[in-house]
């Protein structure tokens, strides 16, 4: 069964914007990772938040943790063409195995140039 | 290229045929973790192994699924009796075994089409 949920399902941008992808999940949690996913490929691993972190940044990655609200949001700063691509949120349940990573439905973002 | 390998990239069958799939992890990687995806859903966890110990497998999607890493390598995952709604891309994924939490690498998946 699917955790999360992203919010919005699709979104479309112009280079040089920022798209702001958010998630929701359900249980408690030990921590939360980003993925991206290009179409017709694997997924690339972005972030990893813990639990007890409430914002974190990677380059243009700007990810933030509410477990109170048991939600988290991926900012992508100055977006390019080549960041077109699915963005899935997963958990890892507290107390779960590292190998049961939930994720959520994805969200589509395409920039266009 | 030291990624994780997935073959076939592609499958195509017919109902009631069986089909294995095959997974190389990072050389380095004690974990390998195998998950379906169906076309506009996340990836849906299946089983993973440590070393040749497969330590969950209680998301097999049914006891038509079996997933085998006998020498703690590469793995296999097998699907008897295909039906069209196994009709999926298969995606495996290896991480190491290491003090915290640590990213799952993936593969480029292989797409089962049953006809």
């Amino acid at each position: 069964s699917q955790q999360g949920e992203e919010d919005p399902q699709a979104l479309s941008i112009q280079e040089g914007e920022n798209a702001t992808m958010n998630c929701s999940y359900k249980t408690s949690i030990n921590n939360l990772q980003w993925y991206r996913q290009n179409s017709g490929r694997g997924l690339v691993h972005l972030i990893l938040i813990r639990s007890n972190e409430r914002e974190k940044h990677s380059g243009r990655l700007r990810v933030t943790l509410d477990t109170s609200k048991k939600s988290s949001s991926l900012l992508i700063t100055a977006s390019r063409a080549a960041d077109t691509a699915s963005y899935f949120c997963a958990t890892v349940a507290a107390g779960g195995s590292q190998g049961n990573l939930i994720f959520g439905k994805g969200t589509k973002l395409s920039v266009k140039p | 290229d030291t990624g994780v390998s997935q073959d076939p990239r592609h499958k195509i069958t017919k109902r009631g045929q069986n089909v294995t799939f095959r997974c190389d992890p990072i050389s380095e990687h004690n974990r390998l973790y195998w998950y379906r995806q169906t076309l506009g859903q996340g990836p849906e966890f299946l089983t993973y192994f440590q070393n040749e110990a497969q330590l969950e497998k209680s998301r097999l999607l049914s006891d038509r699924f079996s997933a085998e890493r006998p020498k703690g390598s590469f793995s296999t995952l097998e699907i008897q009796r295909t039906e069209q709604g196994d009709s999926a891309m298969y995606l495996c994924a290896s991480s190491p075994s290491s003090v915290g939490w640590q990213p799952q690498h993936f593969g480029d998946g292989t797409r089962l089409s049953i006809l």
